[in-house]
């Protein structure tokens, strides 16, 4: 079985421009979701969503944002980069997400640097 | 959200035991713990879980204290490629697949 996937795996951009950053998670997985890593941070939640609908959300600012297809493949989008943004964005996938008894799988993420 | 801390660092040598701590008081009842590890250029890697008693896998063990205030990760045998920086996270039962990381351990394994 086919893993975690994301695209691109790096990513240039400048402040000020926006970046969509796309996630397939494993086949039958319908929960997705997205983490920031950076050094001075560690890893940090974002978002989460399942069957298309956002159901959790971490402490970050409008500027980031994301949305689920019906296939379950996701993106995230961030709009106005700042140089903060610069990071590893990582995607995790589940079964369902519930419970917090679920193993989750991770993609080798996107590394984006916002010049 | 659940708290939790790790030393920053650890070493240890080929073929020996491993066992990397975690501290996490502020985590309730229904809260899983969570062991991930992660290489560079790599995302994280699912390594063990769980909620009250102790678990075995192929990989790991996972000691929970009877307060459940701290867990020790347990490498039976440490090899070359058991090197990595392990997370400890924690999730709520009420916020489903979301991951409160912590810090993370860089392990050192020496020849």
């Amino acid at each position: 079985k086919a893993g975690v996937t994301q695209t691109p795996r790096y990513l240039i951009k400048t402040r000020g421009q926006q970046v969509t950053l796309s996630c397939s998670p494993i086949s039958g997985h319908r929960s997705v979701s997205w983490y920031q890593q950076t050094p001075g941070q560690g890893l940090q939640f974002l978002f989460e969503y399942f069957s298309e609908t956002q159901r959790n959300k971490g402490n970050f600012p409008g500027r980031f944002s994301g949305r689920q297809f019906s296939n379950s493949r996701s993106e995230m989008n961030v709009s106005t980069l700042e140089l903060g943004d610069s990071a590893l964005y990582l995607c995790a996938s589940s079964f369902t997400g519930l419970a917090g008894g679920e193993t989750q799988y991770f993609g080798p993420g996107t590394r984006l640097l916002v010049l | 959200d659940a708290k939790t801390t790790q030393p920053n660092s650890m070493e240890s040598n080929e073929e020996e035991p491993v066992h990397l701590p975690c501290n996490h008081s502020t985590i309730s009842g229904t809260d899983y713990i969570h062991w991930y590890r992660q290489l560079p250029s790599q995302g994280p890697e699912y390594v063990i879980h769980g909620l009250t008693s102790n678990v075995n896998n192929r990989m790991a063990s996972l000691a929970i204290a009877e307060d459940r205030k701290s867990s020790t990760l347990i490498l039976h045998r440490a090899t070359l490629r058991d090197a990595a920086v392990y997370y400890c996270a924690a999730s709520l039962r009420t916020s489903g697949s979301r991951l409160t990381f912590g810090e993370g351990t860089q392990l050192t394994v020496n020849p």
